[in-house]
């Protein structure tokens, strides 16, 4: 059964960091891309960032561009987001989620239950 | 990266057919057949309808189907039923490993 499970949010100050970890299971991790997705309270859903198996291909919102980064570390079946100098409007649930595909797709076949970053003084 | 625009609602009777839009640009939807719809009920996590514009993943209802012309992509869902009210986003690849979702359509069941 695949499954994926977000840790790292919480309640942070705007402009500190936050790390999100995502831990993978129940597939052959490092044969598949992986994205970000988040959801503000209310709100729709955004990509973030994806990753593809090898790390080779990678993307961002422009909304996170210079400030987001994502990793991937494959012999621990782990997924990352750093989140750098964070903003009110990065306030949201953040999904990690698998794609059907090695390479970025929009093909996103698993998602996590998601992790709440709340970022308020 | 601007969002798709969707509908903010539609809704429709059990059995009927409805139609839901997904309006991009000559840039994400116009140039790639990469477009998905997603379904989300409230406080679950979204689910894969469609991908590649019409392809239905295994498990799916064929009363779910996809296609596009132009800069839009549409969803229909046929014989409508109480379990399909949720929320539907459409995602786009929009070039350089980016994607873009939908503003989301809340698909009532009258």
């Amino acid at each position: 059964e695949v499954q994926l499970v977000e840790s790292g949010g919480g309640l942070v100050q705007p402009g500190r960091s936050l790390r999100l970890s995502c831990a993978a299971s129940g597939f052959t991790f490092d044969d598949y891309a992986m994205h970000w997705v988040r959801q503000a309270p209310g709100k729709g859903l955004e990509w973030v960032s994806g990753i593809s198996w090898n790390s080779g291909s990678i993307g961002y919102a422009d909304s996170v561009k210079g400030r987001f980064t994502i990793s991937r570390d494959n012999a621990k079946n782990s997924l990352y987001l750093q989140m750098n100098s964070l903003r009110a409007e990065d306030t949201a649930l953040y999904y990690c989620a698998k794609d059907n595909q090695q390479w970025l797709s929009t093909r996103v076949d698993y998602w996590g239950q998601g992790t709440l970053v709340t970022v308020s003084s | 990266q601007s969002a798709l625009t969707q509908p903010a609602s539609v809704s429709g009777s059990p059995g009927q057919s409805i139609t839901i839009s997904c309006t991009g640009t000559s840039s994400d939807v116009g140039s790639y057949n990469l477009v998905s719809w997603y379904q989300q009920h409230p406080g679950k996590a979204p689910k894969l309808m469609i991908y590649e514009v019409s392809k239905r993943p295994s498990g799916v209802s064929n009363r779910f189907s996809g296609s596009k012309s132009g800069n839009t992509a549409s969803l229909t869902i046929s014989g409508l039923q109480a379990e399909d009210e949720a929320d539907y986003y459409c995602c786009s690849y929009a070039g350089s490993s980016t994607q873009v979702f939908g503003t989301g359509t809340k698909v009532t069941v009258l």
